[in-house]
């Protein structure tokens, strides 16, 4: 039942893209996208919900494909702040209420100088 | 405008004890949920409180139990500590009715010996 991120680990240079999947075995409602760095608690970036748009600010933006169960999440121009671990937070139903949310697996991101 | 706030930060224990970790949800929020973070894993759900009453559960035994207060924050109580249960625990509060993403506090880091 946990969504599958991929890849698992990826060092980038500065100034490089990145693409991160996540990948779920259930129907969606919203793909929740949040970044960890070492120690800390969980940030949040964006939330993608069922039936909507791409969402994006600054350098990082995400989709979500309701057909597939899949979203992905794109950082441009990578920063050295950029580095942390990736994670997607899943409600599979809403039912009008907020639901627990199921994290995948994680993607350990590196920008190096 | 507070953030979610948890507390202790840090706290040591040895097997079989108890421990309660507390949180005070994001100003105007009106739900809370519980998360344990073990080392290099994603969040796992623990349970879900909406007007003092515990709304969802998570695959966790009934060593854990929590309670909210009618001012929205929360305690976690974990009864007969195993090893195990040393782990990251992430309180997250949001809005039950609106389409909206967990905002999460700075968790508390629990040592079990």
């Amino acid at each position: 039942q946990q969504p599958v991120q991929s890849p698992q680990a990826v060092i980038l240079r500065e100034g490089e893209d990145a693409v991160i999947n996540c990948s779920s075995s259930k129907a969606l409602y919203s793909v929740h996208w949040y970044r960890q760095k070492h120690g800390e608690a969980p940030v949040f970036l964006m939330i993608l919900l069922k039936g909507g748009e791409q969402k994006g600010h600054d350098k990082i933006s995400a989709s979500f494909n309701e057909k597939k169960q899949q979203s992905s999440l794109y950082l441009t121009a990578s920063q050295l702040s950029y580095s942390g671990t990736y994670f997607c937070g899943t409600e599979i139903l809403r039912g009008g209420a907020t639901n627990k949310l199921i994290f995948g697996t994680g993607t350990l991101l590196a920008v190096q100088p | 405008d507070a953030g979610v706030t948890q507390s202790p930060t840090h706290l040591i224990k040895t097997r079989g004890q108890q421990v309660t970790l507390r949180c005070s949800p994001k100003s105007g929020h009106d739900t809370v949920s519980w998360y344990q973070q073990a080392l290099g894993q994603g969040p796992q759900f623990i349970f879900q409180y909406y007007e003092e009453e515990e709304r969802q559960r998570g695959n966790f035994p009934d060593r854990f139990s929590g309670h909210q207060f009618p001012n929205y924050s929360s305690e976690l109580n974990v009864n007969a500590l195993l090893l195990g249960d040393s782990a990251l625990y992430l309180c997250a509060s949001s809005l039950l009715l609106v389409q909206e993403t967990q905002y999460f506090g700075p968790g508390t880091r629990l040592l079990v010996l």
